[in-house]
Parts: structure tokens; C-alpha cells; sequence
């Protein structure tokens, strides 16, 4: 089981980039999978989710300027971030939840991690 | 927003010998804690879930325990490669937060 990030880079204030999660050993489109990131110096943050049946989810730092999708043949999870700023510079981790059903409520941590991939937003 | 607080921020250990590592959460989280590790230049590793299984793979020498707020992930006998970043989650207040983390140094 393993997740590979692709696209980060060095990007100018206001451009875009799609980042790529490419999955092994198991199935993006039936498991509830997610962006997180870290900033320098901060904490990790979800920046997106996406639940196996198609939902999503956005951080109000992204909201409207981002998209997750996957692709089912490629095994591949995106982040699109669009009018990309400087605080969205950080390490983007693709990520895995595990699910625990409790008393009709579900529950997720993660149990699978990528290695991560860099954006930096500067001009 | 749940806020994660580990303490100590730093903890300085010689290989080993026990470290115990503390989190603690800004509202009760119930049992819906996890631990990674963060090794530099990797992505974190699932050590603990629901406060106190060790995730698959994960050695015996990894203990944890705690619930409502209070967290504590216990090292026994440090070797070597333990010496990272260890971060807790609650997940019980979805989507969940993590906590910066607490670093273990070798002494």
C-alpha cells in the first residue's frame, strides 16, 4: 500500500497547480481519501477530502480556489489549487482515512501517508 | 477547532532508555486519538489509533493510553530509529486536528 505525490513547485502569486496522488496496493475510488498540508512552522491541516461515494469536503483557506477529483482507471487522486498565495505554500500530503463506524457515527484517521510534495508560492 | 498541545516540545532521551510523550486536547475527544511519526523528509507513519492500538507493524515498545482529553504515547527502551517527530490526531470532532508535535532528540 502506498501513495506517490507529484506536481509541487515553485509557482507566482495567482497561478495554479494540479498535484497527483498516484495509489498501490488498493482502490482510491472506495476508500475516503484527502489532501493535508503543512505550512512552515505550523501544523498539519486538511486542506480537502473526498469520501468514497463523491463527496467533498474544502477548507475555508481553499474553498473556491481548489478542486479534488480522482481518476478511476489511474488509480490517482488531484488537487487542483487555483490564485494560489504565499500562505499556501507548504508540504502537500496525499492521505488515506481509516474508517470506524461507532453508534451509527463514522469515524476516520488517517492510516496511509505520502512522502509529500512541495509547493512554494512566490513571486 | 480542537486544539491538539503536546508537551514537551523537545525531549531529549539516550537510546535505550524510556521516553513518554504527552498530548493534550482542547475539549474531550472520547478515545478518537491517533499517533504518527515523521522521520525528515518522509511522510508520517500510523503508529496508534483509538488511543492505545498500535497500528499493523508497529513494535511492542510503542505504548499509549488516555482518553477524554489527556493523551500519552510511551517509548520503552528507544532505539535508534525512534528518534523522530511524534504528532497526535483527534478525530472525534471531524475533520480532525493535529498537533505540532513533539521531537525526540537523542540525549
Amino acid at each position: 500500500v502506498q501513495l506517490v505525490e507529484s506536481g509541487g513547485g515553485l509557482v507566482q502569486p495567482g497561478g495554479s497547480l494540479r498535484l497527483s496522488c498516484a495509489a498501490s496496493g488498493f482502490t482510491v475510488t472506495t476508500n475516503y481519501m484527502g489532501w493535508v498540508r503543512q505550512a512552515p512552522g505550523k501544523g498539519l491541516e486538511w486542506v480537502s477530502i473526498i469520501y468514497s461515494g463523491g463527496t467533498t469536503y474544502y477548507a475555508d483557506s481553499v474553498k473556491g480556489r481548489s478542486t479534488i477529483s480522482r481518476d478511476n482507471p489511474k488509480n490517482t487522486l488531484y488537487l487542483r489549487l487555483n490564485g494560489l498565495r504565499p500562505d499556501d505554500s507548504a508540504v502537500y500530503y496525499c492521505a488515506r482515512g481509516a474508517q470506524l463506524e461507532r453508534r451509527y457515527s463514522y469515524y476516520y484517521y488517517v492510516d496511509v501517508w505520502g512522502k509529500g510534495t512541495t509547493v512554494t508560492v512566490s513571486s | 477547532e480542537i486544539v491538539m498541545t503536546h508537551s514537551p516540545a523537545t525531549l531529549s532521551v539516550s537510546p535505550g532508555e524510556r521516553a513518554t510523550l504527552s498530548c493534550r486536547a482542547s475539549q474531550s475527544v472520547s478515545s478518537n486519538v491517533a499517533w504518527y511519526q515523521q522521520k525528515p523528509g518522509q511522510g508520517p507513519r500510523l503508529l496508534i489509533y483509538d488511543a492505545s492500538i498500535r497500528a499493523s507493524g508497529i513494535p511492542v515498545r510503542f505504548r499509549a493510553s488516555g482518553s477524554g482529553t489527556d493523551f500519552t504515547l510511551t517509548i520503552t527502551s528507544l532505539q535508534s530509529e525512534d528518534f523522530a517527530l511524534y504528532f497526535c490526531q483527534q478525530y472525534h470532532h471531524w475533520p480532525g486536528t493535529f498537533g505540532l508535535g513533539t521531537k525526540v532528540e537523542i540525549k
